[in-house]
């Protein structure tokens, strides 16, 4: 069981706008540690999303942003298109176990 | 062009020992962290080991003691050193360039494709 709580799955249509949460324990997000996303495709190198809460890298379309609450974080992509159906996953520290901790992931579904 | 690529994945037997290799292009390892993170069959991801830009590491507790992370700085490649290997560390493990955070946090902004492991009798 992952220390980051995420939804297994979220759907959307094309074009809707859907979140993903990401909670974590006061060690971890609740501490200040930033919160960092990645896009997953079976079978492909994961690729970074947002870094540090909500910064985009580039070449990241600005369908994606992210944000951080308190013990959560969030991802919200915006505009949904077919290309986005993929596992998300979200990445901080926790500091009681000195170790970097991945969220269990969300599949995203196009409808 | 930044690029990771990951080998030395195969078949091994319970016990049994494996490296992987990472070879960077467009990138010295020597000049940031590098991590391994493991995806498990129908699991999410899961941080293995780092090695920081000193040259000190730092493993999880599932595979502390039984791997080591290092790196060749003359042949700009990463490893990971597996011994001991168990069933459940069956999983396609990931090279990660690895970029620090202020207060000792950090994120993986280019990773490999992967290569495979699966430890079985």
């Amino acid at each position: 069981q992952s220390v980051l709580t995420q939804p297994p799955s979220v759907s959307g249509a094309p074009g809707q706008r859907v979140t993903i949460s990401c909670t974590g324990s006061s060690s971890i997000i609740g501490a200040g540690y930033d919160v960092n996303w990645y896009q997953h495709f079976p079978g492909a190198a994961p690729k970074l999303l947002i870094f540090r809460n909500n910064i985009r890298p580039s070449g990241v379309p600005d369908r994606f942003s992210g944000s951080k609450s308190g013990a959560s974080a969030s991802l919200a992509i915006t505009g949904l298109q077919a290309e986005d159906e993929a596992d998300y996953y979200c990445q901080s520290y926790d500091s009681s176990r000195s170790a970097v901790v991945f969220g269990g992931g969300t599949k995203v579904t196009v409808l | 062009e930044v690029q990771l690529v990951e080998s030395g994945g195969g078949l091994i037997q319970p016990g049994g020992s494996l490296r992987l290799s990472c070879e960077a292009s467009g990138f010295t390892v020597s000049s940031t962290y590098m991590s391994w993170v493991r995806q498990a069959p129908g699991k999410g991801l899961e941080w293995v080991s780092v090695v920081y830009g000193g040259g000190s590491t730092d493993h999880a507790d599932s595979v502390k003691g039984r791997f080591t992370i290092s790196r060749d700085n003359s042949k700009n490649t990463l490893y990971l050193q597996m011994n001991s290997l168990r069933a459940e560390d069956t999983a396609v493990y990931y090279c990660a360039r690895t970029k620090p955070i202020p207060g000792d946090q950090y994120y993986m902004d280019v990773w490999g494709k992967g290569t495979t492991v699966t430890v079985s009798s």
